[in-house]
């Protein structure tokens, strides 16, 4: 099963900051932040990911709290083609895994 | 860079027939995933395997289904005998030997029985 809650969908007006939340209370501390996103017929792209550092990059920005049991990713100027369902996954760091996906949040960006 | 490589994008087969999905990773990763994704449904874990070798196959159904990935070559996911319950978009992931890095993925191979 997949050790992190969202929800199931959100809506945003295009040209705003969409925050996503994510809950994962019982993160152990080895393991990372990931944040990927499926865009329709696609497959998943890869967006950021943390360890308990707030991170940003070109897509996005990761914010962390200070416990580690949630995150939210920030897309800060979103776009009709933001419109996808995003997967926050927690793993492991120091080894290959497989990603358990869970059902993620469906993203609507409104014109 | 090229990412990660799948094809065929879309194939057809009859029932009882084999398919063969070939994935082949980026440039420098030597991970290799495979994950299913059936209509309407989540992504679900298959197989995991390094050149040569299987390192997981917990999500990968005891018959019908098999994975390699040879020395030279891409990554190939067989399925023999084809149900209709196969139809699936079957997505191939890689990763570089750095544990920590994040696994890339291809646009997936979306596959009918008909």
């Amino acid at each position: 099963d997949a050790k992190t809650t969202q929800p199931p969908s959100m809506d945003c007006a295009e040209g705003r900051a969409a925050n996503l939340p994510c809950n994962h209370s019982t993160i152990s501390g080895n393991e990372y932040v990931y944040w990927y996103r499926q865009i329709h017929s696609q497959g998943p792209q890869y967006i950021i990911h943390g360890l308990k550092n707030n991170e940003t990059n070109e897509m996005a920005s990761l914010i962390i709290t200070e416990d580690r049991k949630s995150s939210t990713l920030i897309l800060p100027h979103a776009t009709l083609r933001d419109t996808a369902v995003y997967y926050c996954i927690v793993r492991v760091g120091n080894r290959d895994d497989k990603i358990i996906f869970g059902k993620g949040t469906r993203l609507h960006i409104l014109p | 860079n090229a990412g990660v490589m799948q094809n065929p994008r879309h194939l057809v087969r009859r029932r009882g027939q084999e398919a063969r999905l070939r994935c082949s990773p980026m440039k420098g990763h030597s991970h290799v995933y495979w994950y299913r994704q059936l209509p309407e449904e989540g992504l679900k874990f298959m197989v995991y395997l390094q050149k040569e070798n299987i390192i997981d196959e917990s999500g990968m159904p005891k018959e019908r289904f098999s994975a390699e990935f040879p020395k030279e070559g891409p990554s190939i996911l067989r399925i023999q005998q084809v149900v209709r319950g196969d139809s699936a978009a079957y997505f191939c992931a890689s990763s570089p030997p750095d544990s920590y890095q994040p696994q890339h993925f291809g646009d997936g191979t979306r596959l009918s029985i008909l």
